[in-house]
Order: structure tokens, then C-alpha cells, then sequence
């Protein structure tokens, strides 16, 4: 069975741009969260999807957004990108969240 | 607001020996804690899991330990091995939430 995959895997920003980074879950997961891992600050939790609805959300400006296709596929969007965004976007995927998520690699976004 | 914390951000232990690694959590409507382990330029792995109704689960050379009236629990590897130098991450799950600590970086050296 596939793993998370998460496209692309490195991406270099300006300040002010927006940015979509995708995830696509293990097949026949139906729940996609999103973190947030800067040095120091571990993994922050940004916002799970189930079923293409948003049922939690963490503690980030509304310059971060997300949604959820109805193949569970999920995709995260920061606008008005500032340099405090760098960090290391991970993605991950259960069968109905309340199990064990299994991880993406991560998408590595550089923001000059 | 930091509802896990591992306040150790780095560990160094020989081989052979064992690894204590160590994370405390503030909220009590946790009751699921599980440990990732991560290498670099790769997404966190699952590593072992405990219930709030136990205190002890092993697995092979891992074994996590929870004191729930100290809202603490620990990871032990024995013995510790070169190639399990990596972060690890503890995460406390409840209500529809779940916390990740910052994370220990635990060095084995042979």
C-alpha cells in the first residue's frame, strides 16, 4: 500500500506570495491533518479534515487554510507569506483520526 | 500554550546502554499518547503506543511508561543502537485533539 505523499517536496517563496502545498492520504483514509515543524517549536498542529470538512483547527492566523477533496486528498494554502513560514509542512492520514497517522515526508517551504 | 512538553531537546547515550527519554502533558482529557520517531528529510514514524487505562507497553527493545497522576510518561530503548539516533516526538491525544512535544534528538554513539 502507498504511503502520504506530499507534493512538491521543496519549495522556495518571496514574502507576499501565496503558496498550495498538496497531500494525497494512504488509500482508504479518510482523515488528513496538517503540521506545522519549525526548529524549537516542534510540530504544530494546524488543521484535520475528515470527509471534506474541517473538524479541528489550531492556533494559526487565517493566512493558512485548507480544504478536502472528496478522493481525501487534501491541500493547504498560506497567503500573504511571511518569513516566520519557513518551516517544514507535514501531512498526515488516518483511517478516521482518532488512530495512529502515518506521516508524509513533508514539504520544505523557504520563504526569502 | 504548550500542552506536551519534552523539555529535553537532545539526548546523548552509548551504545548498548539505555535511552530515557521523557514527556510531560497538562491536560487531563488526554488518554491515547503515542511516540514518533523521525529522521531526517523524512516524515515522523510511529513508534509505540500506550492507553491511559495502562502504564506499561513494550514492544521489543521500546517500552513507554505512563504516570498518569504526574501526567507523565517515558520512552525507554535498551539497548540502544547507533541507527536509533533520530528526534522523537510524544503526542497526547483526547477530545478530538491531539498535541505533539518539540521533540528530544537522541544521539547513540558507538
Amino acid at each position: 500500500k502507498a504511503g502520504v505523499t506530499q507534493t512538491p517536496r521543496y519549495l522556495i517563496k518571496t514574502r507576499g506570495q501565496q503558496v498550495t502545498l498538496s497531500c494525497s492520504p494512504i488509500s482508504g483514509h479518510r482523515s488528513v491533518s496538517w503540521y506545522q515543524q519549525t526548529p524549537g517549536q516542534g510540530l504544530q498542529f494546524l488543521f484535520e479534515y475528515f470527509s471534506e470538512t474541517q473538524r479541528n483547527k489550531g492556533n494559526f492566523p487565517g493566512r493558512f487554510s485548507g480544504r478536502q477533496f472528496s478522493n481525501s486528498r487534501s491541500e493547504m494554502n498560506v497567503s500573504t507569506l511571511e518569513l516566520g513560514d519557513s518551516a517544514l509542512y507535514l501531512c498526515a492520514s488516518s483511517l478516521a483520526g482518532a488512530d495512529t497517522q502515518y506521516f508524509g515526508p513533508g514539504t520544505r517551504l523557504t520563504v526569502l | 500554550d504548550q500542552q506536551v512538553k519534552q523539555n529535553s531537546p537532545s539526548l546523548s547515550v552509548q551504545e548498548g546502554r539505555i535511552s530515557i527519554l521523557n514527556c510531560d502533558y497538562t491536560n487531563s482529557m488526554f488518554d491515547y499518547f503515542l511516540w514518533y520517531k523521525k529522521y531526517p528529510a523524512e516524515g515522523p514514524t510511529f513508534l509505540i503506543s500506550i492507553s491511559s487505562i495502562k502504564d506499561k507497553n513494550e514492544d521489543g527493545r521500546f517500552t513507554v511508561f505512563l504516570n498518569k497522576s504526574a501526567k507523565h510518561l517515558s520512552l525507554h530503548i535498551v539497548p540502544s543502537q547507533p541507527g536509533d539516533s533520530a528526534v522523537y516526538f510524544c503526542a497526547a491525544k483526547g477530545n478530538n485533539d491531539m498535541r505533539f512535544g518539540a521533540g528530544t534528538r537522541l544521539t547513540v554513539k558507538p
